[in-house]
């Protein structure tokens, strides 16, 4: 297992697009995250599933944003109608249960223009 | 709500000294779990130490090792013999072990230069 892998790098696209990122996780996680980062701050939590099940989701994750985990394994996040503000970098990261700390992906820099 | 405070948004420290960065954090939590996660630029953030929160010993990670200060709510971390490779941002976060939710809080993090 090389880690998490995320995919696209970068994304560019204009307002009012639709997006879609995609996270791998180490293949013995069960726990995978995504969070949101903008330039000079810290991670923000976004959502979080174990095994295929959302078990938790901010109230930074708007309507215009899903994420799916079919059979517990890959994971997607889409953004519809993106505007501005959504320009971030998206991180994904697993772990296995407590105590271990997350692994991170490499993530995802998203610019809407 | 949990809250975790950088106080220190940039650091700088010659090559081979030590330098120490600070880290205040709240919770109603009497158990959890914390960590010092370094971000290079451009790069994916990794995991530098992490502390239980029920132990009282300090975590060492070879040149890195924290002073938790449970009652003060306070978790530093000290850089020994620092190198240039440990230029980074370094994020400071909180992870509750009880009450079911396993989501990081992390501050904004300390910008670390190295000189040489």
């Amino acid at each position: 297992d090389t880690g998490v892998s995320q995919n696209p790098r970068h994304k560019i696209t204009k307002r009012g697009q639709n997006v879609t990122f995609r996270c791998d996780p180490i293949s013995e996680h069960n726990r995978l995250y995504w969070y949101r980062q903008t330039l000079g701050q810290g991670p923000e939590f976004l959502t979080y599933f174990q095994n295929e099940a959302q078990l938790e989701k901010s109230r930074l994750l708007s309507d215009r944003f899903s994420a799916e985990r079919p059979k517990g394994s890959f994971s997607t996040l889409e953004i519809q109608r993106t505007e501005q503000g959504d320009s971030a970098m998206y991180l994904c990261a697993s772990s296995l249960p407590l105590p271990y700390g997350y692994t991170f992906g490499s993530g995802t820099r998203l610019t809407v223009v | 709500a949990q809250t975790v405070t950088q106080s220190q948004p940039e650091m700088s420290v010659q090559e081979a000294e030590t330098v120490t960065l600070s880290c205040t954090y709240d919770t109603s939590e009497s158990d959890y779990y914390l960590f010092w996660y370094k971000q290079p630029p451009s790069r994916q953030m990794i995991l530098v130490i992490r502390q239980e929160a029920y132990k009282q010993q300090n975590a060492t990670e070879n040149r890195f090792s924290v002073n938790f200060q449970k009652a003060a709510k306070s978790f530093s971390l000290k850089i020994s013999d620092s190198q240039l490779g440990d230029a980074a941002m370094y994020f400071c976060a909180l992870l509750p072990s009880q009450g079911g939710s396993e989501k990081l809080v992390f501050g904004k993090g300390t910008k670390l230069t190295v000189n040489p």
